[in-house]
């Protein structure tokens, strides 16, 4: 059974950072793009960053690129989003998510077809 | 403003048929292809269509997808209580060296 399982949320100063983990189980986890989308409160899904397989393809969105970083270790299963100057408006639930498998060396996200619960982070003095 | 356009909310009685559109550009819709999730408020979205009109295994077949141009659009017929969420668009956008959108989201209601 697929598993995606975030953690390292919290509640964080403006300026401040914070890592965040995704624990993927279930499935070969360097096969896959694996993505973090985010919903602040009240808002609809934003897409934060996707990550390729092999790590050498990464994308941002233009409200988070220079901040965030993304990254994973396909060892052990694990995905990571490091926030750095975080701000009151990346207040949101973090979910981390796989990408529907795309049978090789894929580039670029196509969907994401499985979905953890989500961690929240809050971002406020 | 989200780079997708939806409508914010749609409306239907049980066992009716409702249509979500979602409108966006050549460097998006119109080069690339659609996905719709079904988001309930404290849950995972959940994926309902990907590349257009392709449903993953357990979605149920009164849900589809279609795309036009710059253009997509999910139905869903025999409208059930339980169909009560918000819905999403999303594709990629080839612009600024690539990036996923979504839509704004659209608030079904059954009635």
């Amino acid at each position: 059974e697929v598993q995606l399982l975030e953690s390292g949320g919290g509640l964080v100063k403006p300026g401040g950072s914070l890592r965040l983990y995704c624990a993927a189980s279930g499935f070969n986890f360097n096969n896959y793009i694996m993505s973090w989308v985010r919903q602040a409160p009240g808002k609809g899904l934003e897409w934060v960053s996707s990550i390729n397989s092999g790590s050498a393809y990464i994308y941002y969105a233009d409200s988070v690129k220079g901040r965030f970083t993304i990254s994973r270790d396909n060892a052990k299963n694990l995905l990571y989003l490091q926030m750095n100057s975080l701000r009151a408006e990346d207040t949101a639930v973090y979910y981390c998510a796989r990408d529907v498998y795309c049978g090789g060396d894929c580039h670029s996200p196509i969907a994401s077809d499985y979905w953890g619960q989500g961690t929240l982070v809050t971002v406020s003095s | 403003q989200s780079v997708l356009t939806q409508p914010p909310s749609v409306s239907g009685t049980p066992g009716q048929r409702v249509t979500i559109s979602c409108s966006g550009s050549s460097s998006n819709i119109g080069g690339n292809t659609v996905n719709w999730y079904q988001h309930l408020p404290g849950t995972a979205p959940k994926l309902l269509i990907y590349t257009n009109y392709q449903r993953p295994s357990g979605v149920p077949d009164r849900f589809s997808g279609s795309k036009s141009g710059t253009s997509a659009s999910l139905a869903i017929t025999g409208l059930q209580s339980e169909d009560e969420a918000d819905y999403y668009c999303a594709t990629w956008d080839d612009s600024l060296n690539g990036h996923v959108v979504f839509g704004g989201g659209t608030k079904l209601t059954v009635l």
